[in-house]
């Protein structure tokens, strides 16, 4: 069943902080959380296995609440490189091979602006 | 590592027309994807294989739809008397069971 997020569309100005958030009405195995340029393909920015994990890197973090069934991503003083849409992703199966096929949610779309 | 790489880039084909893609894995990835985008969307699964071996295909795929891995290295996506409706980005994926999921460039398919 497909991820749920929100919000579907943010703009932010250079600097500024934003969350996106993904939940399932599912059990969440998995988390993954990928970014896709206009005109570009999707590209991999973390995965989230167990409840409770936190990952990130350069300004870009996400954590994983298993319990709610929810995971977040959090991007830090925003850089116009952060622009695109981004999206989460649920894993089939739990804990067994993480990459694994992955049904992706809807897409929030990021507009940094200087 | 050269990247996933899909052939054409664009397709344009009338409706009811057969129309073929190829996909070429990282070559150390033994897992294959087949998704399907449309604009504002998420990339929808379509089928994955494991070598050679097609694991799952998705429900929503109707009977037009084909995917062949043959040697467990490139895979085709065939969809035979296209329709309008079949007019999307097709996005192709490879992974190994260590490795996330790396997408190509895609083929955008229009049906006229």
């Amino acid at each position: 069943q497909q991820p749920v997020q929100s919000p579907q569309a943010v703009i932010l100005r250079e600097g500024e902080d934003a969350v996106i958030n993904c939940s399932s009405s599912k059990a969440l195995y998995s988390v993954h959380w990928y970014r896709q340029k206009h005109g570009e393909a999707p590209v991999f920015l973390m995965i989230l296995l167990k409840g409770g994990e936190q990952k990130g890197h350069d300004k870009i973090s996400a954590s994983f609440n298993e319990k709610k069934q929810q995971s977040s991503l959090y991007l830090t003083a925003s850089q116009l490189s952060y622009s695109g849409t981004y999206f989460c992703g649920t894993g089939a199966k739990k804990w067994e091979t993480s990459y694994d096929k992955v049904i992706f949610g809807p897409g929030t779309s990021l507009s940094v602006i200087p | 590592d050269t990247g996933v790489s899909q052939d054409p880039r664009h397709k344009i084909t009338k409706r009811g027309q057969n129309v073929t893609f190829r996909c070429d894995p990282i070559s150390e990835h033994n897992r294959l994807y087949w998704y399907r985008q449309t604009l504002g969307q998420g990339p929808e699964f379509l089928t994955y294989f494991q070598n050679e071996a097609q694991l799952e295909k998705s429900r929503l795929l109707s009977d037009r739809f084909s995917a062949e891995r043959p040697k467990g290295s490139f895979s085709t996506l065939e969809i035979q008397r296209t329709e309008q409706g079949d007019s999307a980005m097709y996005l192709c994926a490879s992974s190994s069971e260590f490795t996330p999921l790396h997408f190509g460039n895609g083929t955008r398919l229009t049906v006229t």
